[in-house]
């Protein structure tokens, strides 16, 4: 079946503006996970939905990052304001549950550059 | 702090020669331990998920060991391929059950 998709793959943006990214889950998953990988750095935790719960926005790095998931599949990843410290690749990942152990699902990220 | 380390950094090999690297985790609060294998323009693709100590995983050519104890894990390639080239995360769950934490990967580079 499909996998997750991510777009748009590459985005180049100016310092100021605001942009979006997006992420399909996998059909069925109900957990939704972002994530990013900045110049040299591992990938980081950012935000966390699942199912109807209240997401867990504790990895966002300012309030200028934002994201929804609406109707439990797609999401979207808000940045306002975009510096050049938010160039980075935007990676969504879904799973089946978000019981331990359970495998996460990538999709092939966003590359973000900010000039 | 949560820390996972990988080690090394990145690592050239020849093909045919047999490798391996490691990932070094905080070992209280363990859940599990995942291994992703992440090719330049693709998505990681999920490797392997350890929970227990001493557990021993293998898919085709590559294995992994864990030692939930010392907080080790050990991933191994035998007889490399170019189409091995890539990036070897490693990742952490801990405490919550969903939370990865990353270490910064391991560039693997064979050569023909």
């Amino acid at each position: 079946g499909a996998g997750v998709s991510q777009s748009p793959s590459n985005k180049v943006t100016e310092k100021g503006k605001d942009v979006e990214l997006r992420c399909d889950p996998i059909s069925g998953h109900t957990a939704l996970y972002w994530y990013r990988q900045s110049l040299g750095q591992g990938l980081e935790f950012l935000i966390y939905f699942q199912g109807n719960s209240a997401p867990d926005k504790s990895g966002l790095p300012s309030d200028r990052f934002s994201a929804e998931r609406t109707g439990g599949s797609v999401s979207t990843l808000t940045i306002q304001r975009t510096q050049q410290e938010d160039s980075a690749v935007y990676l969504c990942a879904s799973s089946l549950s978000h019981m331990w152990s359970e495998t996460q699902y990538f999709g092939p990220g966003t590359r973000l550059l900010v000039l | 702090i949560l820390n996972v380390e990988q080690s090394p950094q990145s690592l050239h090999v020849q093909e045919g020669d047999s490798t391996n690297f490691t990932c070094s985790f905080p070992s209280s609060n363990f859940y599990a331990l995942h291994w992703y294998r992440w090719e330049t323009a693709k998505s990681p693709e999920a490797l392997f998920v350890m929970t227990l100590n001493g557990d021993e995983k293998k898919k085709g050519r590559i294995s992994a060991t864990l030692n939930t104890k010392e907080g080790y894990s050990y991933l191994y390639i035998k007889g490399s391929q170019p189409e091995d080239s890539a990036t070897y995360l490693c990742a952490s769950e801990m405490d919550s059950s969903y939370k990865l934490i990353f270490g910064s990967g391991t560039r693997l580079l064979v050569r023909p």
